[in-house]
């Protein structure tokens, strides 16, 4: 059970390049997550997409653009990558619906920015 | 803005000891969930609390949310070293596609 699948686990980056982190969900879920985890701030959320064809800004969305380009897959890129971005990023997602249904989390991608 | 505030921190103690983490907020949450992730991975789900004062049992663990649903606590009573990790709590918000994390209570737990 494949559920939702990060890539690249790990990459280092140098200032100012770009990259774009890669998400894929196999259940079927309507919407999906960023998030990135820093020591001892939790999870801070980056962008959503409620459902296919739709995004919106979470709490940390500045540095970051995503695009939802099915309803399988959400992409994270960073245009032009600064060391504050280091961090590690989760994908998450959800069925949808009633507020109270999980999170599927994938297993991050470790980035660090040089 | 819906902020969760978790306590302690960090917290190590000795396997066969209790222990309790609180997660505690100024809003109110339609519902609460406990996650738990272990180093390299994601978070995983343990249990969802809705009602005001329920109480959820896993195993050793007992999850209660607050009558005003304002907070939660999590309890484990004689820890063993599989319960390291990191435990989060989560509120949905006033958008309910949406999850307030709070900031995790670090677990290790010495045999």
């Amino acid at each position: 059970n494949a559920g939702v699948t990060q890539t690249p686990k790990f990459q280092v980056l140098k200032t100012g390049q770009s990259m774009t982190l890669q998400c894929a969900q196999d259940m079927n879920h309507n919407s999906m997550y960023w998030y990135r985890q820093d020591p001892g701030m939790g999870l801070r959320l980056i962008y959503y997409s409620a459902s296919e064809g739709t995004t919106d800004k979470g709490e940390v969305p500045n540095g970051y653009n995503v695009s939802r380009l099915n309803k399988r897959e959400f992409s994270l890129r960073l245009e032009s990558a600064a060391p504050s971005q280091t961090s590690v990023y989760f994908c998450a997602s959800r069925s949808g619906g009633a507020g109270n249904q999980p999170q599927h989390f994938g297993d991050g991608t470790r980035l660090s920015i040089l | 803005t819906q902020l969760l505030e978790q306590s302690p921190q960090f917290l190590s103690i000795q396997e066969g000891e209790n222990l309790t983490v609180y997660c505690n907020s100024s809003s109110v949450f339609s519902s609460l969930q406990w996650y738990r992730q272990e180093p390299g991975e994601g978070p995983v789900l343990l249990v969802t609390v809705v009602t005001g004062g329920e109480v959820k049992k896993l195993k050793r663990l007992t999850f209660q949310f607050g009558d005003a649903r304002k907070d939660s606590s999590l309890h484990i009573t004689a820890a063993q070293p599989g319960d390291t990790g990191l435990y989060l709590c989560a509120g949905v918000g006033d958008s309910s596609y949406k999850l307030i994390f709070g900031s995790g209570t670090r677990l290790l737990v010495r045999p």
